[in-house]
């Protein structure tokens, strides 16, 4: 059974880091692509950032602000979400993705998400 | 790119059909012919499930009631068979370009 597990999650000052982390289990997790997903409260759903099955390759808007980052340790099926800056805006509920693998893959096909890890940014 | 869903709200009578339109502000259509969109439900206090993918394609374990179709910039899911356990948000996703983008989801309630 794929589950997908994240931890991390808390209350921080504005201007605080924090780092979210996301164990994986039930599938070959080095064969994948990930991503984050959020959703702040009352609203609706926003991609964070994607990485690749072997961490090689990292996706982010063109407009992000490089607060954020993602990482993988494939030896711990972990996926990573290092937060820094933090803002209130940033306050919302984090879910890791689990991508897909292969020739077609794309940043989609999300078939396994984790239960969030809610970040709350307030002072 | 720019997800537009309608409508934003959908009654339905439990065993009536029910239709949701996604509309892209860019072509999700690759030249490997697949159609980057997937569709998403997420029911009350639980996490998104993905329902389709490529624009057609039924994920794992969805009931054969929901389909989508479309091509391009229109796309559209629809459920044959509205029953009381689809209620939630739905949420169509493109991941032809980076950054991947959601519509604003449309809530579909049980009248």
């Amino acid at each position: 059974e794929v589950q997908l597990l994240e931890s991390g999650g808390g209350l921080v000052q504005p201007g605080g880091s924090l780092r979210l982390s996301c164990v994986a289990s039930g599938f070959t997790f080095s064969s994948y692509a990930m991503s984050w997903v959020r959703q702040a409260p009352g609203t609706g759903l926003e991609w964070v950032l994607g990485i690749s099955a072997s961490g090689t390759y990292t996706y982010k808007a063109d407009s992000d602000s490089g607060r954020f980052a993602i990482s993988r340790d494939n030896s711990k099926n972990t996926l990573y979400l290092h937060m820094n800056s933090l803002r209130s805006e940033d306050t919302a509920v984090y879910y890791c993705a689990k991508g897909c693998s292969g020739v077609d893959c794309y940043l989609g096909n999300f078939d396994y998400w984790g239960q969030g890890a809610l970040v709350t940014v307030s002072s | 790119i720019v997800m537009t869903q309608s409508p934003l709200f959908l009654p339905v009578t439990p065993g009536e059909p029910a239709s949701i339109s996604c509309r892209s502000s860019q072509s999700l259509l690759h030249s490997n012919g697949y159609n980057y969109l997937d569709w998403y439900l997420q029911k009350p206090g639980q996490s998104p499930q993905l329902l389709i993918y490529l624009g057609s394609n039924r994920a794992s374990g969805v009931p054969d009631r929901f389909s989508g179709s479309g091509s391009g910039t229109d796309f559209t899911l629809k459920i044959s068979r509205v029953e009381a356990e689809d209620v939630g948000i739905y949420y169509c996703m493109q991941g032809r370009r980076t950054p991947p983008s959601f519509g604003q989801g449309t809530r579909l309630e049980i009248k």
